[in-house]
């Protein structure tokens, strides 16, 4: 069974810091990996979709990167504001492709 | 468009009693699945459905019971509800099983 780890759990940092969360998998046969924003109490909200045969993929001032081979992906956040303040999670995609699993996310605090 | 919308958005129950939580998409999509967040454990796939008439079981199924029979409506039935059903459930779809996944707002219950 895939298992999929995020560290660190919680991060906190000044606002205009880069930052790098990290998401690593067991199974590397993997389709696609995506990141995802969690606002508290709210649904999840999609930032970026790499496919296994991807390495990386740009939104604005978000880079994820993916090594299936080491089961590693990283998700890049620069000149980092307030706004980003939330919970960020990692889902890979199975050896089929039909279910996904999650990381239990970072809880990223950006301090003003 | 309205996405994925879930109702209701709170829900008490007591143990044993049944209960239905709705999910519809308006963006035609084919795959559509349900999940439980729980505290310290990540998102976890309960079933799945690649398409009208199809449904299968992901990773924690036991307890609950899915039917597809259209495009828009996925809806999650809890046949009696356990304390251990207690938990945060959010609805998502897909164009495909490998596509950006589109999350609903979530429901969340608790059972006594």
């Amino acid at each position: 069974k895939q298992e999929v780890t995020q560290i660190p759990a919680a991060l906190s940092v000044p606002e205009g810091e880069n930052l790098v969360l990290n998401c690593s998998f067991t199974d590397s046969a993997i389709y696609n990996l995506q990141w995802f924003r969690q606002d508290p109490g709210k649904g999840l909200t999609s930032l970026l979709l790499i496919q296994s045969s991807q390495r990386e993929q740009t939104s604005g001032r978000l880079n994820a990167s993916l090594d299936k081979s080491s089961g590693r992906s990283t998700l890049y956040i620069a000149a980092s504001q307030p706004g980003d303040s939330a919970t960020y999670l990692c889902a890979v995609s199975s050896r089929t492709g039909n279910q996904f699993y999650f990381g239990t996310g970072t809880s990223l605090t950006v301090i003003p | 468009n309205a996405g994925v919308t879930q109702t209701p958005k709170f829900q008490v129950l007591k143990t044993g009693q049944s209960m239905t939580l709705q999910c519809a998409q308006d963006m035609n999509h084919e795959y559509m699945s349900w999940y439980r967040q729980d505290p310290g454990m990540g998102l976890r796939l309960i079933h799945y459905s690649v398409g009208a008439g199809i449904t299968d079981q992901g990773e924690v199924p036991n307890g609950y019971n899915v039917s597809r029979s259209t495009t828009e409506d996925f809806p999650l039935r809890l046949l009696s509800a356990a304390p251990s059903q207690t938990s945060v459930y959010f609805c998502a779809s897909s164009e495909g099983e490998l596509n950006t996944q589109y999350f609903g707002p979530g429901t969340r219950l608790t059972v006594l």
